[in-house]
């Protein structure tokens, strides 16, 4: 069964803190997506990865920076964390051989004071 | 470029209603369109797949269909339970494999 874990699963840091997001898939999947989700916008794209050091930027990029260190491991990095940052962060994998399905982990909510 | 509008914020129905949720979406693409679920303190999860080359989709009581000349995308099922209480999202699939995703409708049943 598809299988993407988060962590951590909540975090708390002040304005310009240093704060990393961790995603790991276990589906083999060559995509792999992190979003934001905020009340009345669903979810928005910020950044998303093809493979291993490969890196393209989604809607909502300011701000982020990712990383793709294997085939299994993306990272989002805030370096300067902002209040407007505050909210639920998932991660997703895909196959495109597939097609579009994605497939979620559990979240991590985020809180910057 | 592509967008997806789901009117409903919320819904509340009783158990054992008609359940209806519409949005319409605009893309200069052969669209894919899907209905994505969330249920609470989950990651969203894939209910339906429509294409061009089906018009339909069946999945756990739920059928989607989409109108090509209204550019609308529907999602219904005959009788709602409980267990249905979650968002559903109206999500389009463009030419990079990239998911637009709607705001979401938050369905309540009432017990």
């Amino acid at each position: 069964e598809a299988a993407v874990t988060q962590s951590p699963r909540n975090k708390v840091t002040v304005t310009g803190g240093n704060v990393t997001l961790s995603c790991r898939q276990t589906n083999s999947h060559n995509y792999m997506y992190w979003y934001r989700q905020d009340t009345g916008h669903g979810l928005r794209l910020i950044h998303y990865s093809y493979g291993a050091g490969n890196l393209q930027i989604g809607d909502v990029p300011d701000g982020y920076k990712a990383t793709r260190t294997t085939q299994e491991d993306f990272f989002l990095l805030l370096e300067l964390a902002s209040p407007s940052q505050t909210s639920l962060y998932f991660c997703a994998s895909s196959d495109v051989l597939g097609g579009y399905e994605q497939y979620f982990g559990p979240g991590t909510r985020l809180t910057v004071l | 470029g592509d967008s997806v509008t789901q009117m409903q914020g919320q819904v509340t129905l009783s158990e054992d209603d008609f359940l209806f949720i519409n949005c319409t979406y605009s893309t200069t693409w052969y669209p894919t369109l899907f209905w994505y679920v969330q249920y609470p303190g989950e990651g969203p999860q894939l209910l339906l797949k429509v294409t061009t080359a089906n018009n339909k989709g069946i999945s756990r009581g739920f059928e989607a269909t989409y109108d090509k000349g209204t550019t609308s995308f529907h999602l219904q099922k005959a009788s709602v339970q409980e267990s249905d209480s979650a968002v559903y999202y109206c999500v389009l699939g463009n030419s990079n494999y990239q998911l637009i995703w709607g705001s979401g409708t938050k369905l309540i049943i009432k017990p």
